[in-house]
């Protein structure tokens, strides 16, 4: 099946400081990427649609101006956590829908905020 | 508005033991696909079946089956003959034809001791 990729897999930060994570679609056009975000014991929360070429569409409550969300090419999104805070360590979790509007789903990335 | 119910919070058995995951969704519209996806300690979210709405087809995959009833918009899961490895988190999501955008379920944490 399709495979899409998440960098970094982990990553610990300092407060205060930004974080991009990398998602990209290796055998496959994107032209949809979504943007989750999962606490621990808990379900996935859908953060933002992004599609290419275009702004993201966040979700009710999630803050554009902290979670900047670029997809500048049909197989890479990016999302940046600007100055980061403990509050914002989570699991974060990419997926990328083809035109046949079939979902695949990233490995994640854990972010730690100290 | 779609909705997905896993009522199930944690579950577990003793390795052998059958078990069945219950899964009830909502949803208005008539076209709509419904997931299982496993979500093993490691984080990354294997997927494990899609069904559409028109094929109400019970499914069977080695150990896993699945029963989808539209009567009772339930897509229920079992695991036959359980084992230690089948321990993670699963999630049960639907899909609109009008969003394509998932609803997931809050989960069910499935442990299975040895």
């Amino acid at each position: 099946g399709a495979v899409v990729s998440q960098h970094p897999s982990r990553v610990i930060c300092k407060s205060g400081t930004s974080v991009k994570i990398e998602c990209r679609s290796l055998d496959f056009q994107a032209t949809t990427m979504f943007w989750y975000r999962q606490f621990p014991k808990q379900s996935l929360m859908l953060m933002a649609t992004s599609n290419e070429g275009s702004k993201a569409t966040y979700e009710q409550g999630v803050e554009k101006d902290k979670f900047l969300i670029n997809h500048a090419s049909l197989t890479l999104s990016t999302l940046t956590v600007t100055s980061a805070h403990p509050e914002d360590s989570s699991f974060y979790i990419c997926s990328a829908r083809d035109v046949g509007h079939e979902q695949y789903f990233g490995p994640g990335t854990r972010l730690t905020v100290t | 508005a779609q909705k997905v119910t896993q009522a199930q919070t944690e579950i577990s058995v003793v390795e052998k033991e059958d078990v069945t995951l219950d899964c009830v969704y909502e949803t208005r519209d008539t076209t709509y696909y419904l997931f299982w996806y496993k979500q093993p300690p490691s984080g990354e979210l294997v997927f494990l079946i899609r069904r559409n709405s028109f094929d109400e087809q019970n499914e069977i995959s080695g150990r896993y089956s699945w029963n989808f009833q539209k009567s009772t918009s339930s897509f229920n899961f079992t695991i036959t003959a359980s084992q230690v490895v089948d321990s993670a988190v699963y999630f049960c999501a639907l899909i609109t034809g009008g969003s394509y955008i998932p609803t997931f379920g809050r989960g069910t944490s499935l442990i299975v001791h040895p």
